[in-house]
């Protein structure tokens, strides 16, 4: 199965509203990352946080991680209409030659 | 965007034809990867590419096969398509050894095979 698991699998919320995406993943990691992408593109990378850390900010953008539960959330504030895309969580295990396993999607909608 | 191109963008081909998928890049990147990308399975790693003649499998690497002559390009080749086949098929880069850990991604190329 599925390193990374995201929930949900689709969200539809109102212009300035928060928000919020989780990833699970199964085993030990070296880093999480987060990616965008939009329809038809490829994927963009958002944010990096490693196994060491335990919350990351980028502008609207907040990350945390818990090692313990091994989980992850990303929260995007304040969203805006041009934030509708699918967000994906991928893990880096470490000494994979950079490989990442990639969730599979959280489907964003954002209404104005 | 980074430096990374595909060709061709858009191709349909027959079941049991040879399709070879191009991927180019222009950040002199050590690392490069082939995903493709389903409905219901997210991206799924078919090969990867450690350095110009090194590489390895990845998760769903069965009837394809990858060449990588120099740096900056990395070809997948499906010997003989299949309807299982068709799919969007995007090539990252990246370069952990130097810092760059994350991947950048190329625009994706549409395969349908009929």
């Amino acid at each position: 199965s599925q390193q990374g698991e995201e929930d949900p699998q689709a969200l539809s919320i109102q212009e300035g509203e928060n928000a919020t995406m989780n990833c699970s993943y199964k085993t030990s990691i070296n880093n999480l990352q987060w990616y965008r992408q939009n329809s038809g593109r490829g994927l963009v990378h958002l944010i990096l946080i490693r196994s060491n850390e335990r919350e990351k900010h980028s502008g609207r953008l907040r990350v945390t991680l818990d090692t313990s539960k091994k989980s992850s959330s990303l929260l995007i504030t304040a969203s805006r209409a041009a934030d509708t895309a699918s967000y994906f969580c991928a893990t880096d295990l470490g000494n994979q030659g950079g490989k990442l396993i990639f969730g599979q999607g959280t489907e964003l909608s954002v209404k104005p | 965007d980074a430096g990374i191109t595909q060709s061709p963008r858009h191709k349909v081909t027959e079941t049991g034809t040879p399709v070879t998928l191009r991927c180019h890049q222009t950040e002199n990147h050590r690392y490069m990867y082939w995903y493709r990308q389903d409905p219901g399975h997210g991206l799924r790693l078919i090969h990867y590419s450690y350095g110009v003649k090194d590489t390895d499998k990845g998760e769903v690497s069965d009837g394809y096969s990858v060449s990588r002559s120099k740096t900056e390009d990395f070809l997948l080749t499906l010997e003989s398509a299949t309807s299982s086949q068709t799919s969007v098929y995007f090539c990252a880069i990246s370069d952990p050894v130097t810092g760059a850990e994350t991947q950048y991604f190329g625009p994706g190329t549409r395969l349908l095979v009929l």
